[in-house]
């Protein structure tokens, strides 16, 4: 069946770096848009960014831009999320999620979600 | 910034009532909007795309409506399994944008 399985978080100083890593499977890795969508504790979804089926465009959210990069390695089946200079409010719950539509349009939403991998920044 | 406004934050109702939410963009995004369910501790699921068209294995009694800048997800007979917390997202330009979510609760 269709599966997104995250890993990578824990728990990381402000200023540091981590990179969490979303293995997919069951469906056509290289033909869906990827999605990141984290949850801080208690808030609403956030949509972090979005990775082109292949990868020739990205987008993302103010808070992140500039600090984040995403990325995928289509031979892995592999999405990944690199977070750079992080901050107290990146702490949450990072999803990694399928777009809906093949055509590469990214109108329809996400329709796979992975369980997510918890991020935590403290001093 | 697109921004999404969902009504009310919190309801509270019974097995077999019908539930109606409420999401307004700050702009009009035509009917690009996503409707997704999260119970605690959970991922999402995947509701509703394109304003009204239900996703696959959804049950009939989820519907959504309405275009531009007001759309309503509703639910027609309450289920013990639909107490839940439902989320809007425009779908219309980066970047994506989510409501702040409503809490459907056990009266």
């Amino acid at each position: 069946q269709v599966q997104l399985v995250e890993s990578g978080g824990g728990v990381v100083q402000p200023g540091r770096s981590l990179r969490l890593s979303c293995a997919g499977s069951g469906f056509p890795f290289r033909s869906y848009g990827m999605h990141w969508v984290r949850q801080a504790p208690g808030k609403g979804l956030e949509w972090v960014a979005l990775i082109s089926y292949d990868g020739s465009k990205k987008y993302y959210a103010d808070p992140v831009k500039g600090r984040f990069t995403i990325s995928r390695d289509i031979s892995k089946n592999t999405l990944f999320l690199q977070m750079n200079s992080l901050r107290l409010e990146d702490t949450a719950v990072y999803f990694c999620a399928k777009d809906h539509d093949i055509s590469g349009n990214y109108y329809y939403g996400v329709d796979v979600w992975g369980q997510g991998t918890t991020v935590t920044v403290s001093s | 910034d697109i921004q999404m406004t969902q009504s009310p934050s919190s309801v509270s109702a019974s097995e077999g009532d019908r539930v109606t939410i409420t999401c307004r963009a700050s702009q009009g995004i035509s009917t690009w909007l996503a409707w997704y369910q999260q119970k605690a501790g959970k991922a999402p699921k995947f509701l509703i795309y394109a304003a009204s068209s239900l996703q696959r294995g959804v049950p009939s009694r989820f519907s959504g409506s309405g275009s531009g800048t007001e759309f309503t997800l509703s639910i027609s007979s309450l289920q013990p399994e639909d107490f839940a917390t439902y989320h809007c997202q425009q779908t219309k330009s980066f970047p994506l944008t989510f409501g702040g979510g409503t809490k459907v609760e056990i009266k």
